[in-house]
């Protein structure tokens, strides 16, 4: 079975800063997917980035980057510039290739942009 | 607009008293699954469907039963529910599953909270 892990409950980073979140995940798949989801208030889930374990470039989306590093399990969120609308919850999350669609989360990061 | 809706939003509830929430989809996507929400432990699935007629137990499916008679329409029944079930639910649906080198985007629907006294 998968587990995905994200060690920093809460974290804070000022406006305009930078800041990563971390997340480690247990598999002995070769085909997966890796997923960043936000949630804010709204409670709303929306999918930020993914990353395809096939592909060794980092993904990036805008001010959304990965680091992924297939050996070592792990795969952290930066977020560039942040803004107060970033303040969210953030779920990491794994999927194996061919094998059905279910989605393995990890226990969640909460993210205060401060101003 | 392209979405997936749940009925109802919030719901508080007492033991044992039958319910179902509602999840539609109108994306015409053939997977469809349901996701409980608790603090800590992120989401976690408790049943799914690859199509009509077609539902299996994800890892939490204990006090739950699904139907998928429709393509669009997959509801969550607790015929008994317990406290232990209060949560954050959500529906989800995606185009077909996952290869091995293409992904089809999950969409999530607003949630349902419940809470079961």
């Amino acid at each position: 079975a998968q587990t995905v892990t994200q060690s920093q409950p809460e974290m804070s980073v000022q406006e305009a800063e930078t800041v990563t979140l971390s997340c480690t995940y247990d598999t002995s798949e070769n085909n997966y997917y890796l997923f960043w989801y936000k949630q804010p208030p709204s409670r709303q889930m929306i999918l930020v980035i993914r990353q395809e374990a096939y592909k060794q470039q980092n993904a990036t989306e805008n001010r959304f980057s990965v680091n992924f590093q297939k050996a070592a399990k792990s795969f952290s969120l930066k977020i560039s510039d942040s803004q107060l609308g970033d303040t969210a919850m953030y779920f990491c999350a794994f999927m194996r290739g061919n094998a059905g669609n279910m989605l393995t989360f990890g226990g969640g990061t909460r993210l205060m942009v401060k101003p | 607009e392209a979405q997936v809706t749940q009925n109802p939003r919030y719901l508080i509830t007492v033991t044992g008293k039958k319910l179902t929430v509602t999840c539609s989809q109108n994306m015409n996507h053939e997977y469809m699954s349901w996701y409980r929400q608790d603090p800590g432990l992120g989401l976690r699935q408790i049943y799914y469907s690859m199509n009509v007629e077609v539902t299996d137990k994800g890892d939490v499916p204990e006090g739950y039963k699904v139907s998928r008679k429709e393509k669009r329409n997959f509801p969550l029944i607790l015929e008994s529910p317990s406290p232990n079930q209060t949560s954050l639910y959500f529906c989800a649906s995606s185009l077909g599953l996952a290869g091995a080198f293409t992904y089809n985007e999950q969409f999530f629907g607003p949630g349902t909270r419940l809470t079961v006294l």
